[in-house]
């Protein structure tokens, strides 16, 4: 069974940094594209980055590029979210999201429970 | 880039009727790529159907996809107890955005 369990989220003053985890397990890591699709309170999905097997190539959203830094640890299974430069607008739940294949054209075939990052003062 | 058009924004019905929402794409898209995400409150979304009118395991029957043209519907021939959440719509060819979803409530 695929399974992806974020963690990180957190209450983060603005101009602040966190850093997202998401742990994977059952299926092939290095095979998919991952990505973070987030969901401000109330609001509908924004996808926000995204990553290919072999990290060649990074991928963000015009309102996080320049600020979030997405990576992944094949060895461990593991994706990764630098979140820097905080604003808070930023403020949302944050899926960690498996894509089908591992190249374009993806859909999102699991989703992570989420992990919710406030960034307020 | 495109922008997917959804609507109605919500749709109140009851248990055993069909329900009918719209994805409207801005400009000519490869018809093949349309996927459909359902979020229960409280829950991360759920893929229901892919490449437009493809069902992945564990989809009940009763929902389909179609396309013409640049519309797409996602149908649920008989609404279920279950079914009443929020659907969004996403075209996975060169973009990765959302339609800003339908709410399907109860009636």
């Amino acid at each position: 069974e695929v399974q992806l369990v974020e963690s990180g989220g957190a209450l983060a003053q603005p101009a602040g940094s966190l850093r997202l985890s998401c742990a994977t397990s059952g299926f092939t890591f290095y095979h998919y594209v991952m990505s973070w699709v987030r969901q401000a309170p109330g609001k509908g999905l924004e996808w926000a980055s995204a990553i290919t097997g072999n990290s060649e190539d990074t991928y963000y959203s015009d309102s996080v590029k320049g600020r979030f830094t997405i990576s992944r640890d094949n060895s461990d299974n593991t994706l990764y979210l630098q979140m820097n430069s905080l604003r808070v607008e930023d403020t949302a739940v944050y899926f960690c999201v498996k894509g089908s294949t591992g190249d374009r054209p993806y859909y999102f075939d699991t989703w992570g429970q989420g992990t919710l990052v406030t960034v307020s003062s | 880039e495109v922008v997917l058009t959804q609507s109605p924004g919500t749709l109140s019905l009851s248990p055993g009727e069909r329900a009918t929402l719209s994805c409207r794409a801005s400009q000519s898209v490869n018809s093949n790529y349309l996927a459909w995400y359902q979020q229960k409150p409280g829950q991360a979304p759920k893929l229901l159907i892919y490449g437009t009118s493809s069902r992945p395991t564990g989809t009940p029957d009763r929902f389909s996809g179609s396309v013409s043209g640049t519309d797409f519907t996602l149908t649920i021939s008989r609404l279920e107890p279950e079914d009443f959440a929020v659907y969004y719509c996403q075209h996975y060819s060169n973009s990765r955005t959302f339609g800003q979803g339908t709410k399907v409530e109860l009636k």
